[in-house]
């Protein structure tokens, strides 16, 4: 069974572009949660779908981020204009129900110059 | 507001060795906690998830413990090998409604054969 696939693993843009993150959660998982790690700091939180639903945003920094979840399958995170401070890795992950355990993708990295 | 705590940042030791790692949470409102695993430049592996009733979970050399009242938990590893060094993570997912996992900042671990 495959695990939680995310891309793309490395990603390199310019300052005020957009860049789209995918994430294909483990079949037959509501529960599809995205997280981020920026330079020396802890794995924080961004957003929770449960299904096609956003069931908690209160982590996204800002508006110029923009989940999706079409058809409750996989998930983009879109960041547009980009910053610098958006550097870091972003992780998606699953679970089969809101508590039980969460599955995380391999992540992907992102620099913005 | 629920934080998350791990002691040692950085732990070096030889081959063989049995060791303990420690995390400590502010809140004892949980559902479960769960350890993870991160390999330089990979995703994270889950390892243990103990639910707030639970006192320990095994999984082959490695056993976690979950004292919820006093905020604590240890993963034990035994007989510890080369295959082990990465970061140790471990995670609460607190009681309210949105499932998010609480990380703390790791523990880097090398085992020195």
């Amino acid at each position: 069974e495959a695990g939680v696939t995310q891309f793309p693993s490395h990603s390199v843009i310019e300052k005020g572009q957009t860049v789209t993150l995918r994430c294909d959660p483990i079949s037959g998982h509501d529960n599809l949660y995205w997280y981020r790690r920026v330079m020396g700091k802890e794995i924080k939180f961004l957003l929770h779908f449960v299904k096609e639903s956003k069931q908690d945003e209160s982590g996204m920094p800002n508006n110029r981020f923009l989940a999706e979840r079409t058809g409750g399958t996989y998930s983009t995170l879109k960041v547009q204009p980009a910053e610098l401070e958006d550097s870091g890795v972003y992780f998606c992950a699953s679970s089969q129900e809101g508590y039980t355990e969460a599955f995380f993708g391999q992540g992907t990295r992102l620099t913005v110059v | 507001k629920q934080e998350v705590t791990q002691i040692p940042a950085a732990l070096s030791v030889p081959e063989g060795e049995n060791l303990v790692l420690n995390c400590s949470f502010t809140d004892s409102a949980i559902y479960n906690l769960q350890w993870f695993r991160q390999d330089p430049g990979k995703g994270l592996t889950s390892l243990l998830l103990i639910q707030s009733s639970q006192r320990e979970q095994t999984s082959g050399r490695l056993n976690a413990s979950l004292d919820k009242s006093s905020g604590r938990s240890t993963l034990y590893i035994a007989a510890s090998q080369p295959g082990d060094s990465a970061t140790y993570l471990c995670a609460v997912r607190p009681m309210d409604s949105s499932y998010k996992l609480i990380f703390g900042s790791g523990t880097r671990l090398l085992v020195r054969p």
